[in-house]
């Protein structure tokens, strides 16, 4: 079965710090998606990123990038000089099919607290 | 604008009464989705739908009731059988093709 990883349940950064939140994931799909979506206190999830199996570049966009090594089964994301605004919880997530049907399997999520 | 909106964002009942969640979206999407989430928990799938008139099960769908009779709306149904129904629900819609998901605000259900 799919399965997203996220050991961090929770980090603590000062503001202007960089941070890398982790996502490990399990799956035997030779196509498949990730991504990354943001929780902000109000509840509703904000998409992120998108990243196609064979694409293995890191991207990049504006403070926020992203590294996919398939080697590690890891899609990692990082925030530089982080800001007060991007105290939130971040899932990571994977599409998975069955029976011909897509869905997603969600990582549980890590809380970042950016402190001023 | 297109979204998808959820009605309302916060609900109140009690116990043994049967609620209906709304969830409608104006972005032309084919799939929809409902997912739970609990206080420290990821998101867990309720059920999901990715035609009109047709509907699968997801991982925690005893409780819960859906109905896809618009490609617009996929309202959830929370029965008296849902034992711990208090929690967060979210919809989501996407293209049927490994689409993003886009969700909407949420509704934070309350039974007591």
């Amino acid at each position: 079965a799919q399965k997203v990883t996220q050991a961090q349940t929770e980090i603590s950064v000062v503001e202007k710090e960089d941070v890398t939140l982790d996502c490990v994931y399990e799956t035997r799909d030779t196509t498949y998606y990730l991504f990354w979506y943001k929780q902000p206190p109000s509840g509703e999830l904000v998409f992120l990123i998108r990243r196609n199996s064979f694409d293995e570049q890191n991207e990049i966009s504006g403070r926020y990038s992203w590294n996919f090594q398939k080697s590690t089964s890891s899609f990692n994301f990082t925030i530089t000089a982080s800001q007060v605004v991007d105290s939130a919880v971040y899932f990571c997530a994977l599409s998975e099919t069955q029976g011909g049907s897509e869905k997603l399997v969600f990582g549980k999520g890590t809380k970042l607290t950016v402190n001023p | 604008d297109g979204g998808i909106t959820q009605s309302p964002k916060y609900l109140f009942r009690k116990e043994g009464q049967n609620v209906t969640l709304s969830c409608e979206q104006n972005l032309n999407h084919d799939a929809m989705y409902w997912y739970r989430q609990d206080p420290g928990q990821g998101l867990r799938l309720i059920y999901y739908s990715q035609i009109v008139n047709d509907f699968q099960k997801g991982d925690i769908a005893e409780g819960y009731s859906v109905s896809r009779e618009k490609k617009e709306s996929f309202p959830l149904t929370v029965t008296s059988a849902q034992k711990n129904p208090t929690a967060f629900y979210l919809c989501a819609s996407s293209t049927r093709t490994r689409g993003e998901q886009y969700f909407g605000p949420g509704t934070r259900l309350t039974v007591t």
